[in-house]
């Protein structure tokens, strides 16, 4: 299986700051790369597919870009309602795994 | 409205069996593959298999192979997820979701089906 590495695990960060994820691969996975948010007791919600492609109806705050092993997921400015936990996955191969979430606070 | 509706949570004692079911409303169930993803208690999303209902093609994880079996009705356009002797520690949350063809991501999720297993 892929592993796919997020970091940080978890985040604090002011209403307002720009805020950066990063996800690896522990091999290539060209843009393979999609980017969810699921905030506490839903399930979750795509915002990013292709590494940088925002799905019908993400802010455009949010952003992807990155291919390869290494990606990245922004947020140029923080809002309360983005308080969740993030996630991308890979669909390189299967199994399409998961990383293991980074979980973001408002500070 | 496109829409995944799943089933109620389950309470079941280990050893016993259990299927859980996901009902698609809204488009053409045949066209989309459907997964099943495990989220245990505190932790993250863990990919477990997909089935194309079409044709009922199934890909699993090694992780979660024997383990479960994921089926699909498409006459009543339900997908299904099911165990024959639950453990303890398939307590968690059940999630199923549509697959978007292009970028295998799922787009449209049901609500989660809480699955506790304890004697």
């Amino acid at each position: 299986d892929i592993q796919m590495t997020q970091s940080p695990s978890s985040l604090s960060a002011s209403v307002g700051d720009r805020v950066t994820i990063t996800c690896q691969a522990s091999q290539d996975i060209s843009n393979y790369l999609n980017w969810y948010q699921q905030k506490p007791g839903k399930a979750p919600n795509l915002l990013i597919y292709d590494a940088s492609n925002l799905d019908t109806g993400v802010p455009s705050r949010f952003s992807g870009s990155g291919s390869g092993t290494d990606f990245t997921f922004t947020i140029s400015s923080l809002q309360p309602e983005d308080i969740a936990t993030y996630y991308c996955q890979q669909y390189d191969n299967l199994p399409y795994t998961f990383g293991q979430g980074t979980k973001l606070e408002i500070k | 409205e496109v829409q995944l509706v799943q089933s109620g949570a389950e309470v079941k004692k280990p050893g016993e069996s259990l299927k859980i079911s996901c009902k698609g409303s809204g488009y053409t169930f045949t066209r989309y593959w459907i997964g099943w993803v495990r989220q245990m208690p505190g932790k993250g999303l863990e990919w477990m298999g997909i089935i194309y209902p079409g044709d009922s093609d199934t890909r699993y994880s090694p992780s979660f192979q024997g383990q479960v079996t994921i089926s699909a009705d498409k006459s009543i356009s339900t997908a299904y997820l099911q165990w024959s002797s639950l453990k303890a520690s398939d307590t968690a949350v059940y999630y199923c979701a549509r697959e978007l063809t292009a970028a295998h991501a799922f787009d449209i999720w049901g609500q989660g089906t809480m699955v506790t297993v304890s004697s």
